[in-house]
């Protein structure tokens, strides 16, 4: 498909296990973000990517979380440790340069912690 | 601290009518807004955006106004019609930044057949 994918759609983990979540973005978007829809709320930026580099993590919620993307392409959101507050829509998001404003988003994963 | 408010949870109208959903926001910095439309188990979609350097934009039946003294803006949607049913999240971004997005808690939209 042409647009961004996430995989799982819906994950159930139990509390304290850890758990990955993939993000391929549209071909040839440079940039790529992560946000965390809780709910009742609107998305909340966690951490944008330009390239292989993360330029702004500022919004990991601590550090039991992690993101990579090691070939500018996919990358994967890591969740350590997990706890139920961390249950909500992860969602991803990407766009051919830095301007989240053009950004296309992903249909999410849900996760689940119990 | 919610920089992006969307201070209705639900408005429901009838099809044909207007539907008006609205969004304060209290950092200045903001110069860009953006509306999205979410749908059930789909990610948010681009609707229609504005520059801080305007008050209006139109985009066929959707047309956002920013009034940056009360730094409020509006979506209108005329004529409402039952496919408009959704979640409508109201962003910014700011210059400095504007590869961030920031939300409002979202409107649940339902127009009535």
């Amino acid at each position: 498909g042409a647009g961004v994918s996430q995989t799982p759609s819906n994950k159930v983990t139990e509390k304290g296990k850890y758990v990955e979540l993939r993000c391929d973005p549209i071909s040839g978007h440079t940039a790529l973000y992560w946000y965390r829809q809780s709910l009742g709320q609107g998305p909340e930026f966690l951490i944008y990517f330009q390239g292989t580099g993360a330029a702004d993590d500022s919004g990991l919620p601590n550090d039991r979380f992690f993101a990579v993307r090691p070939e500018g392409s996919v990358s994967t959101l890591k969740i350590q440790r997990t706890e139920r507050g961390d249950s909500a829509v992860y969602l991803c998001a990407s766009s051919l340069a830095g301007l989240g404003t053009e950004a296309f988003f992903g249909q999410g994963t849900r996760l689940t912690v119990v | 601290d919610q920089q992006v408010k969307q201070n209705s949870p639900s408005l429901s109208v009838q099809e044909g009518r207007i539907s008006i959903l609205n969004c304060d926001y209290t950092n200045s910095m903001f110069d860009y807004f953006l509306w999205y439309k979410k749908y059930p188990a789909e990610g948010p979609t681009f609707l229609i955006s504005i520059s801080s350097i305007k008050d209006k934009n139109e985009d066929g039946r959707f047309t956002v106004f920013l009034n940056k003294s009360a730094k409020h803006l509006s979506l209108h949607i005329v004529p409402s019609q039952p496919g408009d049913s959704a979640v409508y999240f109201c962003a910014a971004s700011a210059s400095g930044s504007n590869y961030k997005l920031t939300f409002g808690k979202g409107t649940l939209l339902t127009v009535n057949p």
